[in-house]
């Protein structure tokens, strides 16, 4: 069992929804981070975060360490937002990201 | 911002023959680099972590005779795969923690290996 789990899987929307993508961690971890992968493979950090929320554009990222859960949410979707977004925890013990398995985002127009 | 440049994006090769992928952290030093493997539709699977001048730790399953790592500088470490084999196939990432003001991990762009 993966010590990552994200929901959903996939997701479509069409532009200008409100779109939020749910990630539940098991262990215990020292932070989290969110992640972009486009359909090139590229990945791209988003946020890494330890408690409360943060904001950069469009995404905001909230975590609740207590609830082992975190939330990535995107405003006002865009086609160019269509990716594979990857939540990771960072382990307490050290250095290495566990990965959840992804939810892959498709914003039609 | 960090940026990682890993080369190449993609390669196929012959069964049995080695490829070489390399990962430069570029205005940044790197002092720990990890690689990871992905399969189609899976989440990223750590393979090793390596460190700048000493061995690189491997993760269970993964043989480290034949995904050799090296890391000789703090810009840049290598992932060789060895007589590599059509099961090897994969799209292989490496991740680059900065220290400091650059502290985070940054991504390099992937290599697509097809073995053929």
């Amino acid at each position: 069992k993966n010590e990552v789990e994200q929901s959903p899987q996939n997701l479509t929307a069409q532009e200008g929804e409100f779109i939020t993508i749910n990630c539940s961690y098991s262990v215990g971890i020292s932070a989290l981070h969110w992640l972009q992968q486009h359909p090139g493979g590229g990945i791209v950090s988003l946020f890494m975060l330890s408690s409360g929320k943060k904001k950069h554009g469009r995404l905001i990222a909230t975590i609740n360490i207590q609830e082992k859960h975190s939330s990535l949410h995107i405003t006002a979707s865009h086609p160019r937002d269509s990716a594979v977004y990857i939540c990771a925890g960072l382990s307490n013990s050290g250095y290495a990201l566990n990965f959840g398995k992804g939810t892959s985002l498709l914003v039609t127009p | 911002g960090a940026v990682v440049s890993q080369h190449p994006s993609w390669v196929i090769c012959k069964s049995g023959t080695s490829v070489k992928i390399e990962c430069r952290s570029l205005d940044f030093q790197a002092t720990t680099m990890f690689w990871y493997r992905q399969f189609p539709k899976q989440s990223l699977m750590l393979m090793a972590t390596s460190n700048e001048g000493s061995k690189a730790t491997y993760e269970q399953g993964v043989e480290k005779d034949k995904f050799l790592i090296n890391h000789a500088s703090l810009t840049l470490s290598t992932l060789t795969v060895t007589s590599a084999h059509p099961e090897d196939s994969s799209f292989y990432i490496c991740s680059a923690l900065g220290q400091g003001y650059n502290y985070g991990y940054t991504f390099g762009s992937g290599t697509r290996l097809t073995v053929v």
